[in-house]
């Protein structure tokens, strides 16, 4: 089955850099990639998604790159601000597994400083 | 217009009792995903629910069930608990089983003692 793989485990910017997130999956055939953040005592929210036939998009601040060829894929927020501080969780879905599931990466703990 | 809610928000229990969490899903949704997230883990799948069948399921044993209501709505049954059930339960609301656009909802925390 799908397998996901992210890193690094924490990150910690000061506020205003950059941050990036990485995820590797194993199922070439995985097709949809979502982005979860998870603030404390909260349920994952869906920040940003991307499908296999799109090798980037972009949401404001926050973009989300595919390398289909590498099966990875990676999260990008630019500009970080202290409210983007929490658990960040990358996800694959693989379409041969009947009826659908995401798999989750372990997490990114983002800590922004200001 | 309302999330994904979820019952009860904390729950403690005593090894080798029994323990029923709910969920009602977003409005418009008719799937509902269980998963387990153990502290500093990422959610593990459970199981998915459409059509009040049990649609997929992960790698979990039977003591854990399930059940979907007409209205959507559905329980999560976990039976003999174990200290290692300890955990965030989530529930994921979506429409079909396409797996595209999951809500979340903020979870039942299980402790087991």
């Amino acid at each position: 089955g799908e397998n996901v793989e992210q890193h690094p485990s924490t990150l910690s910017v000061q506020e205003g850099d950059s941050a990036v997130i990485k995820c590797t999956y194993s199922d070439s055939a995985s097709n949809y990639f979502p982005w979860y953040k998870q603030e404390l005592g909260k349920g994952p929210q869906l920040i940003i998604d991307i499908r296999s036939n799109v090798g980037e998009k972009k949401d404001q601040r926050i973009a989300v790159t595919l390398n289909k060829t590498a099966k990875h894929f990676s999260l990008h927020i630019t500009e970080t601000q202290p409210e983007d501080s929490a658990v960040y969780f990358c996800a694959a879905r693989a379409p041969n597994t009947g009826f659908q599931k995401l798999v989750f990466g372990t997490g990114t703990r983002l800590l922004v400083s200001p | 217009d309302a999330g994904v809610t979820q019952s009860p928000t904390h729950l403690i229990k005593t090894r080798g009792q029994q323990v029923t969490l709910r969920c009602s899903p977003k409005s418009g949704h008719d799937t509902v995903s269980w998963y387990q997230q153990a502290l500093g883990q990422g959610p593990q799948f459970i199981f998915q629910y459409y059509e009040e069948e049990e649609r997929q399921r992960g790698n979990f044993p039977d003591r854990f069930s399930g059940h979907q209501f007409p209205n959507y709505s559905s329980e999560l049954n976990v039976n003999a608990l174990l200290l290692g059930d300890s955990a965030l339960y989530l529930c994921a609301s979506s429409t079909g089983f396409s797996g595209y656009g999951y809500t979340f909802g903020s979870g039942t925390r299980l402790t087991v003692v």
